[in-house]
């Protein structure tokens, strides 16, 4: 399997839930991503790892929580999230986390907050 | 920070058509890219500007980086129903430290 791949690609969710999503990227980056895409919103950056080091953190609520094993894999763990909190999740990666560097997408997943 | 304004937000138009979507900004970037997003799917790479007056051609696609590289355009020859899509900019900082900011896109629909 090449490029970067997302699991799942859709997910229902009660506010009460725990649920994580899963991001594997074959390309050998060095950094990886967790953005929010919303109706009307700009991609949100959530989340910046570099070799497997966090480094960015967008003021995101802690209901939010990434994890990131090794360099290819990447999780969002998630629990009491609330309505608003519906998007499409993207991960992404790139060779470097320096803004020049092409980001390679997942197909993202579609999370419903019920 | 560094905001990048695209416009159209929503365009509709024929096969055939031409068009022309913007990306512009008051801020100076190192380069910019765009990419494009077809639904259900995460956005993929079409092209990175880099020099200021920049022009790449990509088939029917063509893009422009501003002489002052704080502004972008795309330009669609005979747009095909394939071309339907979310159009995103992307801007590197001069800083080179940042991830990219992007904006919030061009929604394209081609009718057949």
């Amino acid at each position: 399997e090449t490029g970067v791949t997302q699991t799942p690609r859709h997910l229902v969710m009660g506010m009460t839930n725990k649920k994580s999503l899963k991001c594997e990227q074959h390309l050998g980056h060095n950094a990886m991503y967790w953005y929010k895409q919303s109706a009307k919103k700009p991609l949100e950056l959530m989340f910046v790892y570099s070799l497997e080091e966090r480094v960015e953190n967008n003021s995101v609520p802690s209901r939010f929580s990434p994890e990131c094993p090794n360099s290819s894999h990447l999780f969002l763990h998630l629990h009491t999230l609330q309505p608003e909190d519906s998007a499409l999740y993207l991960c992404a990666s790139s060779q470097d986390r320096q803004g020049g560097y092409e980001q390679y997408f997942g197909p993202g997943t579609r999370l419903t907050v019920t | 920070t560094q905001l990048l304004e695209q416009s159209p937000q929503f365009l509709s138009i024929q096969e055939g058509e031409n068009l022309t979507v913007y990306c512009n900004s008051s801020s100076v970037f190192s380069s910019l890219q765009w990419y494009r997003q077809e639904p259900g799917e995460g956005p993929v790479l079409l092209v990175t500007v880099v020099t200021g007056g920049e022009v790449k051609k990509l088939k029917r696609l063509t893009f422009q980086f501003g002489d002052a590289r704080k502004d972008s355009s795309l330009h669609i020859t005979a747009a095909q129903t394939g071309d339907t899509g979310l159009y995103l900019c992307a801007g590197s900082s001069t800083s080179g430290n940042t991830p990219l900011v992007f904006g919030k896109g061009t929604r394209l629909s081609v009718i057949a």
